[in-house]
């Protein structure tokens, strides 16, 4: 079965500073990569998303993310943080070629922003 | 504006009690999902309808059941039969049948006492 794993529970940065939120999964075929971000009590935002091409994919609010297939991993970065960027990150990861279309999400990683 | 509803924002319920949470959505997608959150546990799917009239239990379904009668609506029951009611519930949707990005509702925060 597919996982995904985000190692950092939390993390604080400071304003200003970059920001890196790692993710790692284990499938053994090219998966459907996203990260969501949710704040606090809401439902979950798209932030971006990888199904093949170009490895390194732009989203909103100034994110990117790298896909690197040798180290199954979708890092999600920025480089200099907002105090309104603060929130949980969820990692997802979708079969390509499955037949239940389902997404495994990571547990999250809190972001705190210390001013 | 187009997007997904969940209603209510709060609902609270005494235990042993049925409650059914609503999810409607115009945004015209075929498939819709629910998903339970805890507490750094992530989001955990309950059922999910890729289609009317279809729908297929998720990793947690035990003491829930939904309905998928029309395009728009996927409500869920939680029964006194779910052990541990009190979460966050997410209802998202996607455009069809094999998209797998997935838009999300706001959620509803369910409380059993």
């Amino acid at each position: 079965a597919q996982s995904v794993t985000q190692p950092d529970i939390h993390i604080t940065v400071s304003e200003g500073a970059s920001l890196e939120l790692r993710c790692n999964y284990s499938y053994g075929a090219t998966p459907y990569l996203f990260w969501y971000v949710q704040s606090p009590g809401q439902g979950l935002q798209l932030l971006l998303k990888y199904f093949s091409g170009d490895t390194l994919v732009q989203g909103i609010k100034g994110f990117e993310a790298e896909f690197k297939r040798s180290q199954s991993s979708f890092n999600l970065r920025k480089p200099s943080v907002h105090w309104s960027d603060a929130a949980e990150y969820f990692c997802a990861v979708g079969i390509s070629g499955g037949s239940n279309y389902k997404l495994t999400f990571g547990k999250g990683t809190l972001l705190t922003v210390n001013p | 504006d187009g997007g997904i509803t969940q209603s209510p924002k709060y609902l609270f319920r005494k235990e042993g009690q049925n409650v059914t949470l609503s999810c409607e959505q115009n945004l015209n997608h075929d498939a819709m999902y629910w998903y339970r959150q805890d507490p750094g546990q992530g989001l955990r799917l309950i059922y999910y309808s890729q289609i009317v009239n279809d729908f297929q239990k998720g990793d947690i379904a035990e003491g829930y059941s939904v309905s998928r009668e029309k395009k728009e609506s996927f409500p869920l029951t939680v029964t006194s039969a779910q052990k541990n009611p009190t979460a966050f519930y997410l209802c998202a949707s996607s455009i069809k049948r094999g998209s797998y990005e997935q838009y999300f509702g706001p959620g509803t925060r369910l409380t059993v006492t």
